[in-house]
């Protein structure tokens, strides 16, 4: 069964202060590794897909990674508007190829 | 096209009432998904539709879910005999089947089951 293992559960950070998000994932064969935002009462936003270990996506100042068996998603210089919980979802090659499994996000917290 | 739609918002119904929650996908989506989340959780999978045929039903969906996508447009999720167990959001996304693994979720239906 695949699964996804988000930490960690929350940060806490300061305005400017970088810091960085981990997803520990299972799966049988990965055909995708995705990065959401979600604020509260609303449904999650796309960020990232990431195919193969070794590949990165940037945008803004969030940059994810990839490898073998986890992703980070690194937040640069972050400001009170990248306050959110960021969750990050598998989906797997094969027979279910079109589900995402989520991890249960780390919900972050950038103060001014 | 503003994305995906979902209605209503906010459903508080008592339990043992049947509620139906409604979900417009981005048009040129052929790829209909509902997820279920709980205060403190990640998505869960409930069911996918390819165009009209629903094609998974997660074993989370219990006999007293029901859901439809007719004409392979705007999708249906009906919960009958409401428990307080089924209060979440429900979430609809979508997707089409070329190489855009990225789905678009809508903001969700608030089920409270008092």
């Amino acid at each position: 069964e695949d699964q996804v293992t988000q930490s960690p559960e929350a940060l806490r950070l300061q305005e400017g202060e970088s810091s960085s998000l981990n997803c520990s994932y299972t799966v049988s064969g990965l055909r995708g590794l995705f990065w959401y935002r979600q604020d509260p009462g609303k449904g999650p936003e796309f960020l990232f897909t990431l195919y193969s270990a070794g590949e990165e996506k940037e945008k803004e100042r969030l940059k994810a990674t990839l490898t073998k068996k986890e992703s980070f998603l690194h937040i640069t210089a972050p400001k009170p508007e990248d306050s959110a919980t960021y969750l990050c979802a598998v989906q797997a090659s094969g027979g279910s190829n079109y589900k995402l499994t989520f991890g249960k996000g780390t919900l972050l917290t950038v103060n001014p | 096209d503003t994305g995906v739609s979902q209605n209503p918002r906010h459903k508080i119904t008592k339990r043992g009432q049947n509620v139906t929650f409604r979900c417009d996908p981005i048009s040129e989506h052929n790829r209909l998904y509902w997820y279920r989340q709980t205060l403190g959780q990640g998505p869960e999978f409930l069911t996918y539709f390819q165009n009209e045929a629903q094609l998974e039903k997660s074993r989370l969906l219990s006999d007293r879910f029901s859901a439809e996508r007719p004409k392979g447009s705007f999708s249906t999720l009906e919960i009958q005999r409401t428990e307080q167990g089924d209060s979440a959001m429900y979430l609809c996304a979508s997707s089409s089947s070329s190489p855009n693994y990225g789905y678009t979720f809508g903001s969700g239906t608030r089920l409270t089951v008092v």
